[in-house]
């Protein structure tokens, strides 16, 4: 089993739609949970990150951590051409640096 | 913010010859670097860890004397792939640990490397 999973996608859907990514995990040691978007042939820039349970919002995007059942999600409201990329999320257990990515979704949001 | 500088953006090489990937950091001190590969539509796998000055962690599967790694200063880390074959064609990205931050993780742009 992977330490983290990710729904693979790909996800195609309308502009202005609401879009939910989740990843589920393994490892109760992880603490600090991102995500990233990745554009084609280009490395990865950080969305958002969360420590710990709870949600956290900025502007269109909410990523939410549920610890008891491993399972984090980031949401993307009103969504827009711009944002078709991977979405990868990644994860952190505060021990030597390594992040340790899911397989990332490939979002593709249609006009 | 904290920019890692990564080139060559791409590279193409013969199959047995040797090629060098930097990574600089422009506007601040890279302590720990990582290495990661990444193959068309997968995730990032993480190859390697480099800390300024010592020998560099490989994770487990990864030939350490394929892939060379230096971090010789706390702004230049490289990666050199030697005696190159078609199957380490692959993207390879680089990112820094801020130290002065929490979540402190910046990335290069990646180098896309074709072994012909």
């Amino acid at each position: 089993q992977k330490e983290v999973e990710q729904d693979p996608g790909p996800l195609s859907v309308p502009e202005g739609a609401i879009v939910s990514l989740n990843c589920t995990y393994s490892n109760s040691a992880f603490q600090y949970f991102m995500w990233y978007r990745q554009y084609s042939r280009k490395g990865p820039e950080l969305l958002m990150y969360t420590y710990s349970s709870g949600n956290k919002e900025d502007g269109r995007f909410t990523a939410q951590v549920d610890k008891s059942s491993k399972y984090i999600s980031l949401f993307i409201r009103d969504s827009q051409p711009s944002d078709s990329a991977t979405y990868l999320c990644a994860m952190d257990n505060n021990q030597g640096g390594k992040l340790i990515f899911g397989q990332g979704t490939e979002l593709s949001v249609k006009p | 913010g904290a920019v890692v500088s990564q080139h060559p953006s791409w590279v193409i090489c013969k199959s047995g010859t040797s090629v060098k990937i930097e990574c600089r950091s422009l506007d601040f001190q890279a302590t720990t670097m990582f290495w990661y590969r990444q193959f068309p539509k997968q995730s990032l796998m993480l190859m390697a860890t480099s800390n300024e000055g010592s020998k560099a962690t490989y994770e487990q599967g990864v030939e350490k004397d394929k892939f060379l790694i230096n971090h010789a200063s706390l702004t230049l880390s490289t990666l050199t792939v030697t005696s190159a074959h078609p199957e380490d064609s692959s993207f390879y990205i680089c990112s820094a640990r801020i130290e002065s931050e929490i979540y402190g993780y910046t990335f290069g742009s990646g180098t896309r490397l074709t072994v012909v």
